[in-house]
Parts: structure tokens; sequence; C-alpha cells
């Protein structure tokens, strides 16, 4: 059983700081890792996504994995109000062998305090 | 624009009823998806398809059937064998193998 976690918070961080979203998997054989952005009533919106070890940045995005502790994070610089939503973390197996989708954590709700 | 439409935005469906979801990509996208999702829940995989006329079930297909006659389409019915269908559901689509699901607007099923 594929499983991915999440702490669900809400996790509170003030205006202009970093805010740091963690996940973990279970699968080792996974290969590529996505953060969406869900507000509330709407559907998710992809962010960034990340295949290698180490940091990737995009803007004020920054994806780190690390495969050998199987943990994917997404840090927020300058947080701003609008980055208040749910973030999903999403991890995909290779094929083969039961449901060929992404596997969704169940969301960690983040707070941005003006 | 390219994208994934949805329909309709809000569903009721009477006890005993089977109803049908819609959801139309122009992405020329292969791969089709359909999550549920629950209060507080992350995305549970109902059904995929890679290709034209073929589908597989995912974790939570008991309940659900659909079909892939066309490439641009993939409705989802949620038949009255689903004792608990009240949920938001959402269709998505990728390029085969993909590197990310593009999501439509979601429809949010309500029991009554």
């Amino acid at each position: 059983q594929k499983e991915v976690e999440q702490n669900s918070g809400p996790l509170s961080v003030p205006e202009g700081a970093i805010a740091s979203l963690n996940c973990t998997y279970s699968d080792r054989g996974s290969q590529s890792f996505f953060w969406y952005r869900q507000y509330s009533g709407k559907s998710p919106e992809l962010i960034m996504f990340i295949y290698s070890n180490g940091d990737k940045e995009d803007g004020r995005f920054t994806a780190q994995l690390n495969k050998a502790s199987q943990y994917v994070s997404l840090l927020i610089r300058d947080s701003q109000p609008s980055d208040s939503a749910t973030y999903l973390c999403a991890v995909k197996s290779p094929s083969g062998g039961g449901a060929d989708g992404l596997t969704f954590g169940k969301g960690t709700h983040l707070i941005i305090q003006p | 624009d390219g994208g994934i439409t949805q329909s309709p935005k809000y569903l009721f469906r009477k006890e005993g009823q089977n109803v049908t979801l819609s959801c139309e990509q122009n992405l020329n996208h292969d791969a089709m998806y359909w999550y549920r999702q629950d209060p507080g829940q992350g995305l549970r995989l109902i059904y995929y398809s890679q290709i034209v006329n073929d589908f597989q079930k995912g974790d939570i297909a008991e309940g659900y059937s659909v079909s892939r006659e066309k490439k641009e389409s993939f409705p989802l019915t949620v038949t009255s064998a689903q004792k608990n269908p009240t949920a938001f559901y959402l269709c998505a689509s990728s390029d085969f193998p993909g590197i990310g699901y593009t999501f439509g607007s979601g429809t949010r099923l309500t029991v009554v």
C-alpha cells in the first residue's frame, strides 16, 4: 500500500517569513514528486515538481527531495496572505501492478498571518 | 485555451439513482483520471485510462463505472451501488507518462 504522509496543520506563519511544508512517502521506488496548491472549494493546481535529489527553485518556491530518507519538502519564501491554502504532496511510482496514478497526501493547511 | 471542462459544477442525486459526471479535455493528453476528495482527506483514485477504449480500476472503484470512447472524453457514472457518493469529484489529464496533472474545476455531488 503506497502511502504519502503530511501534517494536516494548520500551519500558521507570519507574513514575510518562510513556510516549510513536509511530506514523507512509503514507496522507495517512487520517481516523481509534486506539490499542488488547493484553495478552498477549488481544484488543485501544480506549483512544483521534482525528480532528482537536492533542491529545485522556482521564484519564491523551493522543492527539496531526499530519496534516501523518503522525504520531500516545499519552502515558500516571503510568504504572502495569498499563499494561504492547502498544499498537497503527490508521488508517482513506477508503472506496473496497481494503479498508475499519483498518490496524494491529505494536505497541509497553511495560514499566512498578515 | 486548452484545458479540462467538468460538468455540472454541482449535482444532486436521489437515493438509488445513477448519475454521470462529464469530463472533456482539449489538451490532446493520452491519460485521464478520476479522483474523489472528501473533507479533510486527500485525493483518492477511482479510475484511470491511458488510451482510448482502455481503463483501469483505481483504489476505490466499487460503485463507479467509466468509459473512454474518445480521447477527449472520460465520463464517470456514480451508480446506486456507491453507498456514500457525497464528495468532490476531480477529473485530471496528463501526457503519458506525464510530468504532472491538469485538473478540471470539479463536480460537487450531494445525495438528497
